[in-house]
């Protein structure tokens, strides 16, 4: 089966930038998960969606981070403006029961 | 609440030696417990998951790890390193909400 696709793979942006990251989950997954994983340091969760809904976004800074799942399929995470402590990997993930996640790729953000 | 911590940031040992990465977590409900591994610039993968069946599970790669609710414990092992498995390795928990928790990671290196 296809995996979770994320895009772009890589991105450099200087600080007070906007950037936005794109996420197409396994079809048929209803929960979608963001995370964000600074280097050397497990990944933290930004936000979790059961289909359009948000489940749970207790750790998304949203002053400045945005995340929407329109239809329930696919997802956008977003940035503006960005800061250089925002530079890490952004894994998206999606399961369609909490045993079994399939991970993303991820996308490299170096803010500078 | 949930949370999971892995005691080790970093373990060495020899090729041919046997791996123990320490994790210990906290669940107010009886919980899911896995262990992801990620290579350099790779996804993440499942190495294995506990989801209240048998207590001592059995993964890929000869992974393997035992559940012990008394010591509230779920520690990963290999009977013999391989120079292939460096990489970081993950403890994860997981609840009834679909909540996916990672703790900071193990770093795991083999000599030659």
């Amino acid at each position: 089966e296809a995996g979770v696709a994320q895009s772009p793979r890589y991105k450099i942006i200087e600080k007070r930038q906007s950037v936005a990251f794109w996420c197409n989950p396994i079809s048929g997954h209803a929960t979608l998960y963001w995370y964000q994983q600074i280097l050397g340091q497990g990944p933290k969760l930004l936000i979790q969606f059961q289909n359009n809904g948000v489940v749970d976004d207790s750790q998304l800074p949203k002053d400045r981070f945005s995340a929407e799942r329109l239809k329930g399929v696919d997802s956008t995470l977003k940035i503006q403006p960005a800061k250089l402590e925002d530079s890490a990997v952004y894994l998206c993930a999606s399961s369609s029961d909490p045993f079994k996640a399939f991970f993303g790729q991820g996308t490299r953000l170096t803010v500078v | 609440a949930q949370s999971v911590t892995q005691l080790d940031s970093h373990v060495s040992v020899s090729e041919g030696t046997p791996v123990l990465l320490r994790c210990n977590y906290s669940s107010s409900y009886s919980p899911s417990l896995f262990w992801y591994v990620q290579h350099p610039n790779k996804g993440l993968q499942l190495l294995l998951k506990y989801t209240s069946a048998a207590t001592l599970v059995k993964g890929i790669n000869g992974f393997e790890a035992e559940f012990k609710k008394s010591e509230t414990s779920f520690h990963l092992t290999k009977p013999s390193a391989h120079m292939s498995d460096a990489a970081e390795y993950f403890c994860v928990v997981s609840d009834r909400a679909s909540k996916i928790i990672f703790g900071s990671g193990t770093r795991l290196s083999i000599r030659p």
